[in-house]
């Protein structure tokens, strides 16, 4: 089945602990994406890939690192976590440009 | 950045009647997108639109993106319980990684 894996799920940790929410795609798409969600602010972009080793700031990059070695993980990294990246996260993924996101199904991280 | 108005921002209607909702922005995009997302779950990807001026239907689903292509609407006909949910539009660039999201429509039917 075509789609976005992120893990974990639910995520539960302490400020300045040092976090990987790990993502991975199975439809060798060149595009991959990382989005914040928090109430009445919708979708907001972290960074997003166009392919391997090549990354780029979206609207919210401050306080995440990405990487891109494998065209199929994008890994999002909390160098360390402070409450205001208590958020709900979404990888997605795409085949181009013209088209839109595959999503996954969401990561709730908690920071204490 | 680009920021995209999206409007409602909530709806509330009996089970049969149509929706209508709409995004628009400060700058183009080459492509609007139409998301919808159920509750704990990622968004899923309802229509597409590639051209200024063109209309696109997806079942009770129909979706527009504007002669200026600095706006989108999407129309929902005979609404059921079932089209409950958070709607997104989003707007990209072409050769651009870079997606710009509304802050999202929330849709309540009663049955």
């Amino acid at each position: 089945e075509a789609q976005v894996t992120q893990n974990p799920r639910y995520l539960i940790t302490v400020t300045g602990k040092k976090l990987t929410v790990t993502c991975s795609q199975n439809m060798n798409h060149e595009y991959m994406s990382w989005y914040r969600q928090d109430p009445g602010l919708g979708l907001r972009q972290i960074y997003y890939s166009m392919n391997v080793e090549v990354t780029d700031k979206g609207d919210v990059p401050e306080g995440y690192k990405v990487s891109r070695k494998e065209k199929r993980n994008f890994p999002l990294i909390l160098e360390s976590p402070s409450p205001n990246q208590t958020s709900l996260y979404f990888c997605a993924s795409s085949s181009s440009s013209f088209y839109g996101y595959t999503f996954g199904s969401g990561t709730r991280l908690t920071v204490v | 950045g680009q920021q995209l108005n999206q409007s409602p921002q909530s709806m509330f209607i009996q089970e049969g009647e149509d929706v209508s909702m709409n995004c628009t922005s400060s700058s183009i995009f080459n492509t609007w997108l139409w998301y919808k997302q159920d509750p704990g779950e990622g968004p899923v990807l309802l229509i597409a639109l590639y051209k200024a001026g063109e209309l696109t239907s997806n079942g009770r689903l129909t979706a527009q993106f504007g002669i200026t292509r600095k706006d989108s609407f999407l129309n929902i006909s005979a609404s059921i319980p079932s089209d409950v949910g958070i709607y997104f539009c989003a707007g990209q660039l072409i050769n651009a990684g870079k997606s710009t999201f509304g802050d999202g429509t929330t849709l309540t039917v009663k049955p």
